[in-house]
C-alpha cells in the first residue's frame, strides 16, 4: 500500500448522515486523490488536489466535499446530498503533478444501511 | 470524446500459460501509460508504466506493448500463475488532467 493509509476499512452509516473518509500518507507526495468504486466497474474521479489548500472537482463531486489542510492528509465527506453513497471509496497520491503515477491506498468500503 | 477501453471485460488462461490483456485509447495526445492490479477487496497496484517514445518495456514476468498507430496498448504476463488473478487496468496521462483509466479486465487464472 506505499506509505498510503485509509480508515476505517469498512464503515457503516444510517441515510441521511454525513461521514468522513480519513486518507494520510508519508510519501511526502504533493498530488492526492479521491475515487469511487462500484462492484465490476472502475475507477470515476471525485475530487483531486495539488497542493495544500488546494483543490478540484473530478468527475462525479456531487454530494461529496473535501479539505487540504495538511500535506499529509486529504479527508472525504460523504454527505447526506450523496443519493447512492454505498461503494468502495479509494485514495492515491503522487509525487507532485496530477498526471504522475499514482500509489493507492487500500481503500473504504462504505455501505449506507 | 476521449477515452480509455479495454476490449475484453474477462480472461481466463491456463496456469503456465501466457495472458495478453489488451486497451484501446482514443487520445493521440497521450504520452504516458500504466498499468495497475487490483486484488479483491483491495486498491489497485502500480505494474508497469510506459511513456510514448517506447513501444516495449519489460519487467519482470510482465510486459507492456505500445502501439501509438493504432492507439493500443497490451500487457504481456509470462508463464502466468494463480497469483495473477486479479482485475487489471489501464491509464493514461493525457495534458494536464489526472490519469483516465480504463473500465478493467478480470483475469482468472485456471489451476
Amino acid at each position: 500500500d506505499g506509505g498510503i493509509t485509509q480508515s476505517p476499512k469498512y464503515l457503516f452509516r444510517k441515510e441521511g448522515q454525513n461521514v468522513t473518509l480519513s486518507c494520510e500518507q508519508n510519501l511526502n507526495h504533493d498530488a492526492m486523490y479521491w475515487y469511487r468504486q462500484d462492484p465490476g466497474q472502475g475507477l470515476r474521479l471525485i475530487y483531486y488536489s495539488q497542493i495544500v489548500n488546494d483543490f478540484q472537482k473530478g468527475d462525479i463531486a456531487e454530494g461529496y466535499s473535501v479539505s487540504r489542510e495538511k500535506k499529509e492528509s486529504f479527508p472525504l465527506t460523504v454527505t447526506s446530498a450523496q443519493k447512492n453513497p454505498t461503494a468502495f471509496y479509494l485514495c492515491a497520491s503522487s509525487i507532485a503533478r496530477s498526471t504522475d503515477t499514482q500509489y493507492f491506498g487500500p481503500g473504504t468500503r462504505l455501505t449506507v444501511l | 470524446g476521449e477515452s480509455v477501453g479495454l476490449h475484453l471485460p474477462t480472461l481466463s488462461v491456463q496456469e503456465g500459460d501466457n495472458s495478453i490483456i489488451n486497451c484501446a485509447y482514443s487520445n493521440s495526445a497521450s504520452d504516458y501509460f500504466i498499468w495497475y492490479k487490483q486484488e479483491s477487496g483491495k486498491g489497485p497496484q502500480f505494474i508497469i508504466d510506459i511513456r510514448s517514445n517506447m513501444d516495449k518495456r519489460q519487467g519482470q514476468r510482465v510486459t507492456v506493448l505500445l502501439n501509438k498507430t493504432v492507439k493500443h496498448l497490451s500487457l504481456q504476463i509470462a508463464a502466468t500463475q494463480p497469483g495473477d488473478s486479479a482485475v487489471y487496468f489501464c491509464a493514461e496521462n493525457s495534458g494536464n488532467t489526472p490519469l483516465v483509466f480504463g473500465k478493467g479486465t478480470r483475469l482468472s487464472v485456471i489451476a
